[in-house]
């Protein structure tokens, strides 16, 4: 079993929709959760960060964790053709600030 | 803003040269990494560094060393390149702040291609 598990995609939404991506975790340690967006041939850039129970949102991005359940998600509201990339889900551990990546899951945002 | 600079956007080379990738950043991060990526393989932890001068390995750290003389700069060398070492290079830092959990910040990449 990976450690970090996300469905690679391509997830396809209609512009204006929600896409909602998942992300399971294996080290039950793992305290603050990113998501990065990556453009294809583009670096990762970060766009959320969580590390409490719950939601947390940030203009159309949300986050929502459950560490019980060791899942972590990102909802995209009102999706955008700009917002199509590869999303990354990435634990730190609790060895310290270690980032394991998830392979990814592809959007695509379809006008 | 953070700015991690990688020397390099695109860099090829022959089998069994020796070759550096160099990475610097500006905001007095402790921490640094080198990755690669690769379709379908993801990103993978070659090498990382908490301070000057000392080292550790990540999950590939295989035909890859590591230099950190300088805080700000962290550089990658191949020993020997072969082919399969072609991919994407991304390095990143991090702050090293007890009690907050700091995210990395990458560099623009570096595609290497061995020949």
């Amino acid at each position: 079993q990976k450690e970090v598990e996300q469905n690679s995609g391509p997830l396809s939404v209609p512009e204006g929709a929600i896409a909602s991506l998942n992300c399971t975790y294996s080290d039950r340690g793992s305290q603050s959760f990113f998501w990065y967006r990556q453009y294809s041939g583009k670096s990762p850039e970060l766009i959320m960060f969580i590390y409490s129970n719950g939601d947390k949102e940030d203009g159309r991005f949300t986050a929502q964790l459950n560490k019980a359940s060791q899942y972590v998600s990102l909802l995209i509201r009102d999706s955008q053709p700009s917002d199509s990339a590869t999303y990354l889900c990435a634990p730190i551990g609790a060895a310290g600030n270690k980032l394991t990546f998830g392979g990814g899951t592809r959007v695509l945002v379809k006008p | 803003d953070v700015k991690v600079t990688q020397s390099s956007r695109y860099l090829v080379k022959r089998t069994g040269e020796k070759v550096f990738l160099e990475c610097v950043q500006d905001m007095d991060h402790e921490n640094m990494f080198w990755y690669r990526q690769d379709p379908g393989l993801g990103l993978r932890l070659i090498y990382f560094s908490y301070d000057v001068k000392m080292k550790e390995k990540g999950d590939i750290p295989e035909g890859y060393s590591v230099s950190r003389e300088k805080k700000e700069r962290f550089s990658l060398i191949l020993e020997s390149a072969s082919t399969n070492q072609t991919s994407m290079y991304l390095c990143a830092s991090s702050s090293l702040r007890t009690g907050v959990d700091q995210p990395q910040h990458f560099g623009d990449g570096t595609r290497l291609s061995i020949l």
